[in-house]
């Protein structure tokens, strides 16, 4: 089954700043790739999300990148506000099938 | 984007009680519905995948006798715990899809359900 490893767990950025969230998968075959930010004690809420046939999509001062090769993605967060401040979560799938997410980065935006 | 609720959102009983959870989907057809399990500061756990009109799909290690799914209509799903111990005390979150989507479409999630079992 599909594996998706998230890193890091834990981030910090003074606000302003850029935030990077990386995530990797293990089925080649998985053709989508939603971001989900948490806030404490709420559902998660699509942020973007890519599909395979894409590298690069940005909404605003949110942005992933693919890599289909390296089977890697990545959120790109830029001018940083404090209502950033949530757990991000990453995901994978191929068609109809389940989404496998990462374990979770805890960004803090510092003031 | 699509709404799903989720009632209750909150729930506290004793132990050895059954609890009931409804996760409707309000302006789409979802053929598709999912029950994840989430603990403090982790990440979602897929339960159970249900699809309309036929038994669900439970994650290995999830006891189906344990945790009822019942996905009648294309607009509710329902999770029953039966028979509740303080260790499902946890978030339980579901999610709903359009499968009329062509290649798999996004996934809606409902708010939540807090249960706390004594």
């Amino acid at each position: 089954g599909e594996n998706v490893e998230q890193h890091p767990s834990t981030l910090s950025v003074q606000e302003g700043d850029s935030a990077v969230i990386k995530c990797t998968y293990s089925d080649s075959a998985s053709n989508y790739f939603p971001w989900y930010k948490q806030e404490l004690g709420k559902r998660p809420q699509l942020i973007i999300d890519i599909r395979s046939n894409v590298g690069e999509k940005k909404d605003q001062r949110i942005a992933v990148t693919l890599n289909k090769t390296a089977k890697h993605f990545s959120l790109h967060i830029t001018e940083t506000q404090p209502e950033d401040s949530a757990v991000y979560f990453c995901a994978a799938k191929f068609g109809n099938e389940k989404l496998t997410f990462g374990t979770g980065t805890r960004l803090t935006i510092i003031p | 984007g699509a709404v799903v609720s989720q009632h209750p959102s909150r729930v506290i009983c004793k132990s050895g009680t059954s609890v009931k959870i409804e996760c409707r989907s309000l302006d789409f057809q979802a053929t598709t519905m999912f029950w994840y399990r989430q603990f403090p500061k982790k990440s979602l756990m897929l339960m159970a995948t249900s699809n309309e009109g036929s038994k669900a799909t439970y994650e290995q290690g999830v006891e189906k006798d344990k945790f009822l799914i019942n996905h009648a209509s294309l607009t509710l799903s329902t999770l029953t715990v039966t028979s509740a111990h303080p260790e499902d005390s946890s978030f339980y979150i579901c999610s709903a899809r359009d499968g009329r989507t062509p290649g798999g479409g996004e996934q809606f999630f409902g708010p939540g359900t807090r249960l706390t079992v004594l």
